[in-house]
């Protein structure tokens, strides 16, 4: 089945900085690929989503690249300010079955003001 | 418009004591799932619901675990027999439809703890 590793598992960096977390997946039939942010004690929020027939999307200071051949994708979060601290998870999922997400670890942002 | 709601928010049981969670999708939206997420961990992808059917249960860990939903909206995620590794936020999800993957929207949770 789909499996999905991501990196780093945690990430510090600078106010005003970029921060850029990683992901692979193994199944090439995956075709829709969502971040989520999570704060504490709080449910996972979609923050962008990308699908296989694009390789880049922005929104804002949030983009995400997709490489097919590579079967990686990438969140890039630009001028990084402190309430982008929280976990981020990348997912898999393909429209040949249920639609079901495969997650990755997540990934720990800090920013410091 | 209201999100997706789930109750309790926190629940806490003794170890073989049975238990109920719910989740209130957003209106309108057919497709369902449930997720556990443990302590520190990803989210792990329990059962799935289109409608009132659930066509895709791979995810339950043990035959413990049940899950319905009636009337194409509410569903109530049963755990039996509860065990201390069952401690974990277990969080419901809605989207409009499941054909194409679409947009899956969490409530906060409803933290389970076993003692």
């Amino acid at each position: 089945g789909e499996n999905v590793e991501q990196h780093p598992s945690t990430l510090s960096v600078q106010e005003g900085d970029s921060a850029v977390i990683k992901c692979t997946y193994s199944d090439s039939a995956s075709n829709y690929f969502p971040w989520y942010k999570q704060e504490l004690g709080k449910g996972p929020q979609l923050i962008i989503d990308i699908r296989s027939n694009v390789g880049e999307k922005k929104d804002q200071r949030i983009a995400v690249t997709l490489n097919k051949t590579a079967k990686h994708f990438s969140l890039h979060i630009t001028e990084t300010q402190p309430e982008d601290s929280a976990v981020y998870f990348c997912a898999a999922s393909t429209s040949s079955n249920t639609g079901k997400l495969i997650f990755g670890q997540g990934t720990t942002l800090q920013v410091k003001p | 418009g209201a999100g997706v709601s789930q109750s309790p928010s926190n629940k806490v049981t003794e170890k073989g004591k049975d238990v109920e969670l719910r989740c209130d999708p957003i209106s309108g939206h057919t497709a369902l799932y449930w997720y556990r997420q443990s302590l520190g961990q990803g989210l792990e992808f329990l059962i799935y619901f289109q409608g009132n059917s659930a066509p895709d249960k791979s995810g339950l860990p043990s035959d413990r675990f049940s899950a319905e939903r009636t009337g194409g909206s509410v569903s109530t995620l049963t755990i039996q027999r509860t065990q201390q590794e069952d401690s974990a936020v277990y969080l419901c999800a809605s989207s409009l439809s499941s054909g194409q993957p679409d947009t899956q929207y969490f409530g906060p949770g409803t933290r389970l703890t076993v003692l």
